[in-house]
């Protein structure tokens, strides 16, 4: 089955500053692979996702690269605000055609400093 | 705009006991998923439906069956239940044409 691997598990930034977040994944049949955040005790709630045939996509503070060949794929953060502390979750899965339920890396805690 | 409905929202069982966990997706949602997550841990996918039928199985123990009816909505039985089931349930729906899940907001269930 699917493996994703996220990195680093703790992430401090000062705010304004960048976040970086990578995940790497091990099944080549993956092709959907979306970003969510997670506040303490909610649900998780999706900021981006990218799409294999795409290599890079971008919204507002948010973007995400993806590399197929390497199986990994990154979330930027930029101008980091305090509401932007939260654990973030990469994901990945096959999609089309069935209803693959979504492998989960194991989180970055991302901390805002103010 | 509509969103996932999950109920209850906390439960608290003993040892043994059964539980039933509902989820009523997002209106023309036609795919439902549920996900276990514990403390400090990732979502576990444990199994999803598409149109009433099993579509995808993850580390669902055998303890536990859901299924979809024909109103989209879905239920999660668990029975002779662990201390180790005690964690945040979370259902995810999705329109087939679609990819993203939106999740609900989860049931917290306690095993005491």
């Amino acid at each position: 089955g699917e493996n994703v691997e996220q990195h680093p598990s703790t992430l401090s930034v000062q705010e304004g500053d960048s976040a970086v977040i990578k995940c790497t994944y091990s099944d080549s049949a993956s092709n959907y692979f979306p970003w969510y955040k997670q506040e303490l005790g909610k649900r998780p709630q999706l900021i981006i996702d990218i799409r294999s045939n795409v290599g890079e996509k971008k919204d507002q503070r948010i973007a995400v690269t993806l590399n197929k060949t390497a199986k990994h794929f990154s979330l930027h953060i930029t101008e980091t605000q305090p509401e932007d502390s939260a654990v973030y979750f990469c994901a990945a899965s096959r999609s089309g055609g069935g209803a693959d339920g979504l492998t989960f890396g194991k989180g970055t805690h991302l901390i805002i400093q103010p | 705009a509509a969103g996932v409905i999950q109920s209850p929202r906390h439960l608290i069982k003993e040892k043994r006991e059964t539980a039933t966990l509902k989820c009523y997706p997002i209106p023309r949602h036609d795919t439902v998923y549920w996900y276990q997550q514990g403390p400090g841990q990732d979502p576990q996918f444990l199994i999803s439906f598409y149109e009433k039928m099993q579509s995808d199985k993850g580390s669902i123990p055998d303890r536990f069956s859901a299924q979809q009816f024909s109103d989209y909505h879905s239920e999660l039985n668990m029975s002779s239940l662990e201390l180790g089931d005690s964690a945040l349930y979370f259902c995810a729906s999705r329109r087939e044409s679609q990819e993203t899940q939106y999740f609900g907001p989860g049931t917290r269930l306690l095993v005491l």
